[in-house]
């Protein structure tokens, strides 16, 4: 069974260019988070989906961002426009209604805005 | 507001001795708390899980414990390996929404052969 996956895995732009980062969860898996990783911040949650639908974006950092999750099976983070204060790793996770608390994360898109 | 606190320093300990990671929260009580494994470039993977109701939980060579009154956890690793390097996550459930973690910002562990 595949995992999370996200792509791409490695995304260099510019500043103020528009950012997309995908991820298909685990199927059949209910719930999808977007975290950002810094070495600063450590892993910080931006938003997550149930059954498709935003539950709480308070975690997202400011309007530039977005988060859409059209069907189950797919999930995109946008930044747009970018800086280089965005630059870091953003991972996709998803977990299961059999197993409500554990996440399974994806390999984590490194973004560097120069 | 919820705070985790891990230790901030690596720990390296010789292969065979046994690693002990902590974990002190504050300000709230979380209904649950997971541990994490992540590896240099992947994501976190899911370790353990223990609720506030149980004192300890093990799978193979790990062990967790979980304190409410000192509001601290405590994750052992016995009989440490080479493999066992890696950084390591702790993760309580936000105060009044089992779904949201709390991450803290790990502790790196280097276990030298």
């Amino acid at each position: 069974d595949a995992g999370v996956i996200q792509s791409p895995r490695h995304e260099v732009t510019e500043m103020g260019q528009e950012v997309t980062l995908r991820c298909k969860p685990i199927s059949g898996h209910d719930y999808l988070f977007w975290y950002r990783q810094t070495m600063m911040r450590g892993l910080e949650l931006l938003i997550y989906f149930n059954n498709n639908v935003p539950i709480d974006d308070s975690g997202m950092p400011e309007d530039r961002f977005s988060a859409k999750m059209p069907n189950a099976s797919f999930s995109t983070l946008k930044i747009q426009p970018s800086e280089p204060r965005d630059s870091a790793v953003y991972f996709c996770a998803s977990s299961s209604p059999e197993s409500q608390e554990t996440q399974y994360f994806g390999p984590g898109t490194r973004l560097l805005v120069l | 507001s919820q705070k985790i606190e891990q230790n901030s320093e690596a720990l390296n300990i010789q292969e065979g001795k046994t690693a002990t990671l902590t974990c002190n929260y504050t300000n709230y009580s979380p209904a649950y708390l997971q541990w994490y494994r992540q590896d240099p470039g992947r994501g976190p993977v899911f370790l353990l899980l223990i609720r506030e109701n149980e004192k300890e939980k093990r799978k193979e060579r790990l062990k967790v414990t979980f304190d409410t009154t000192l509001k601290q956890s405590l994750f052992h690793i016995t009989a440490s390996q080479p493999a066992d390097s890696a950084t390591y996550l702790c993760a309580p459930s936000s105060a009044g929404n089992n779904r949201k973690l709390i991450w803290g910002l790990g502790t790196s562990l280097a276990v030298n052969p």
